[in-house]
């Protein structure tokens, strides 16, 4: 398809367990974001990669959170040890472009995570 | 930090009826963007504001980039049922070049 592509679309874990979230971004989009959303909360910035840039991590809560991104493509969120209030939906959002007013974010539908 | 607050938080209309709902800023930003959220998706792009005082249409909705620049305003007319969902707000996060900061949303629902 042609959008962003998130798997899974949930994940139900038990405390103490990692899990690995993976996103496909748009074919030639060289931004990828990682937002979480919490029950009736906004989108909270994770990460941000740029091309061959550094990620912006600044806003990773913990250092139980990481992401790589391998070749430019895809993307993969890891949480180590997870907890319970890591419990909710991680989008991801890819965009062609580096200046916002070019380009628009295009998020994936999300994946579901659940912490037991 | 920078911060986006959003009201109201959430609406409960009769659908023919008109919305109004804001976005604030504790700083300057250039540009404002409106995503609708729907339940199970992604948010998606409604309309982006790149210039102070800038009124800009899409179908039944308007947003004003606010002459301060630090407020946005997305109106909704004639609503019907399939604009129920979230409403954010956004805009240039200062962090990193290219990133965006998210308002917490106006949840809209519409009794048919």
């Amino acid at each position: 398809g042609a959008g962003v592509s998130q798997s899974p679309s949930n994940k139900v874990t038990e405390k103490g367990k990692d899990v690995e979230l993976r996103c496909d971004p748009i074919s030639g989009h060289t931004a990828l974001y990682w937002y979480r959303q919490s029950l009736g909360q906004g989108l909270e910035f994770l990460i941000y990669f740029q091309g061959n840039s550094a990620p912006d991590k600044s806003g990773l809560p913990s250092d139980r959170f990481s992401a790589e991104r391998t070749g430019g493509s895809v993307s993969t969120l890891t949480i180590q040890r997870t907890q319970q209030e890591d419990s909710a939906v991680y989008l991801c959002a890819s965009r062609p472009g580096r200046a916002t007013y070019n380009s628009p974010l295009h998020f994936g539908n999300g994946t579901r995570l659940t912490v037991t | 930090g920078q911060q986006l607050n959003q009201s109201p938080q959430s609406m409960f209309i009769q659908e023919g009826e008109d919305v109004s709902m804001n976005c604030t800023s504790s700083s300057i930003f250039n540009t404002w963007l409106w995503y609708k959220q729907e339940p199970g998706e992604g948010p998606v792009l409604l309309i982006a504001l790149y210039k102070a005082g800038e009124l800009t249409s899409n179908g039944r909705l308007t947003a004003q980039f606010g002459i301060t620049r630090k407020d946005s305003f997305l109106n909704i007319s004639a609503s019907i049922p399939s604009d129920v969902g979230i409403y954010f707000c956004a805009g240039p996060y200062g962090g990193s070049q290219g990133n965006l900061i998210f308002g917490k949303g106006t949840k809209l629902s519409v009794k048919p």
